[in-house]
């Protein structure tokens, strides 16, 4: 079963622009996680948000975790084309508790 | 800093066959976990090995099975194959359990004929 569910399931944009991404989850949680796939190759980690932040910044993404919403959102600002990819987003409930993906979402960008 | 490398890239097998999926951790990582992807999907946790042994488990038959090695690589086998097995395998690995980011191989893409 999966616990995340990413929103939207697709998106195309411009290069230049910004790409906002969504999560919603159901349980509560230690920590989430948000991945990138390019096309046919391996998850590459992108950053994770303990459940007692609500902001985290790396480069040109900023996530932002909602407790009480059970909700994360991943913002990349400046998309480029080699940001077309799928992002997914993972929650740890506790300890060692295996990551649980979410169906992901496929961002476009267009140059 | 070789990172997460699997082998085969590609696997072709008919129903009721068996197959062996092979990982090598990146360096320096002792836990390895083990991702059934389906066309579209996001990953699904299939079961985790650190020390050898098997610690975590996720919803899926006895079919599937692994094992890991003293230098920590690890290997998924799959028996009875079914069609709906079909999919991309991934492996990830990490120091030690708890919480840690994963780092994963680009997988072994499975076609069930």
């Amino acid at each position: 079963s999966q616990q995340g569910e990413e929103d939207p399931q697709a998106l195309s944009i411009q290069e230049g622009e910004n790409a906002t991404m969504n999560c919603s989850y159901k349980t509560s949680i230690n920590n989430l996680q948000w991945y990138r796939q390019n096309s046919g190759r391996g998850l590459v980690h992108l950053i994770l948000i303990r459940s007692n932040e609500r902001e985290k910044h790396s480069g040109r993404l900023r996530v932002t975790l909602d407790t009480s919403k059970k909700s994360s959102s991943l913002l990349i600002t400046a998309s480029r084309a080699a940001d077309t990819a799928s992002y997914f987003c993972a929650t740890i409930n506790s300890g060692n508790t295996p990551l649980v993906f979410g169906k992901g979402t496929r961002l476009s960008v267009i140059a | 800093d070789a990172g997460v490398t699997q082998s085969p890239t590609h696997l072709i097998k008919t129903r009721g066959q068996q197959v062996t999926l092979r990982c090598s951790p990146k360096s320096g990582h002792d836990t390895v976990s083990w991702y059934q992807q389906a066309l579209g999907q996001g990953p699904q946790f299939i079961f985790q090995y650190y020390e050898e042994e098997e610690r975590q488990r996720g919803n899926f038959p006895d079919r599937f099975s692994g094992h890991q090695f003293p230098n920590y690589s690890s290997e998924l086998n799959v028996n009875a194959l079914l069609l709906g097995d079909s999919a991309l395998y991934l492996c990830a690995s990490s120091l030690g359990l708890g919480n840690q980011p994963q780092h994963f191989g680009d997988g072994t893409r499975l076609s069930i004929l």
